[in-house]
């Protein structure tokens, strides 16, 4: 079964308008951390926010915001004023535990345009 | 702070060769590194766990006399993609756990990148 499931192949939005993109996860672990990444056109990764299993506030990193619905096992990124420079491919992440020598597991990811 | 290296970043290389991928950590000391392979518009596949000074630890279906992963220091891993054919084509891209002042974060800092063509 998927541990990531991130069902919006694309995205795309105007300048300065605000975006979700979803992201559900599966586990049974009660400790686990989410991630976000964005990957641009050249390859590398960028984490972007991170959100604890255990923690009572929703993260967030300047325009980004994680909507971090525990019941529904919903982690959705929310950018907020879109920028030219937003538009690439974004990837939820999961490590399950708490430990740093567990890797991530990746969904396979949103292409996320943004227009002028 | 926090920056892993990879290196090279493209390489393009005959079949039959086989290839060497370094992967750094620069301003910090990593006992665990990640390996990943991501095909083109696919997200990144798991291929192995690089632990220093033990032998590595790969997923089901990778296969560990082809990509022979060796984490010889504290900030240095290398993927050597043995005897590589065109199916190999792919971009790699390795990680590891930066020090965080938020230690249930574990983030994990990737490299650029090495894409691999093989002719």
């Amino acid at each position: 079964a998927q541990k990531i499931t991130q069902t919006q192949p694309g995205m795309f939005v105007q300048e300065k308008e605000a975006v979700t993109l979803d992201c559900t996860y599966d586990t049974s672990d009660p400790s686990y951390g989410l991630f976000w990444y964005k990957q641009p056109s050249s390859g590398e990764m960028i984490f972007l926010i991170y959100q604890g299993s255990y923690d009572q506030q929703n993260a967030t990193e300047g325009r980004y915001s994680l909507n971090f619905q525990k019941a529904r096992k919903s982690a959705n990124l929310v950018i907020s004023a879109s920028q030219l420079g937003d538009s690439a491919m974004y990837f939820c992440a999961m490590r399950e535990g708490n430990s740093g020598n567990t890797p991530l597991v990746f969904g396979k990811g949103t292409r996320f345009s943004v227009i002028a | 702070g926090a920056v892993v290296s990879q290196h090279p970043s493209w390489v393009i290389c005959k079949s039959g060769t086989s290839v060497k991928i370094e992967c750094r950590s620069l301003d910090f000391q990593a006992t665990t590194m990640f390996w990943y392979r991501q095909f083109p518009k696919q997200s990144l596949m798991l291929m192995a766990t690089s632990n220093e000074g033990s032998k590595a630890t790969y997923e089901q279906g990778v296969e560990k006399d082809k990509f022979l992963i060796n984490h010889a220091s504290l900030t240095l891993s290398t993927l050597t993609v043995t005897s590589a054919h065109p199916e190999d084509s792919s971009f790699y891209i390795c990680s590891a756990r930066r020090p965080s002042p938020f230690s249930g974060a574990n983030v994990l800092t990737f490299g650029a990148g090495s894409r691999l063509t093989v002719l």
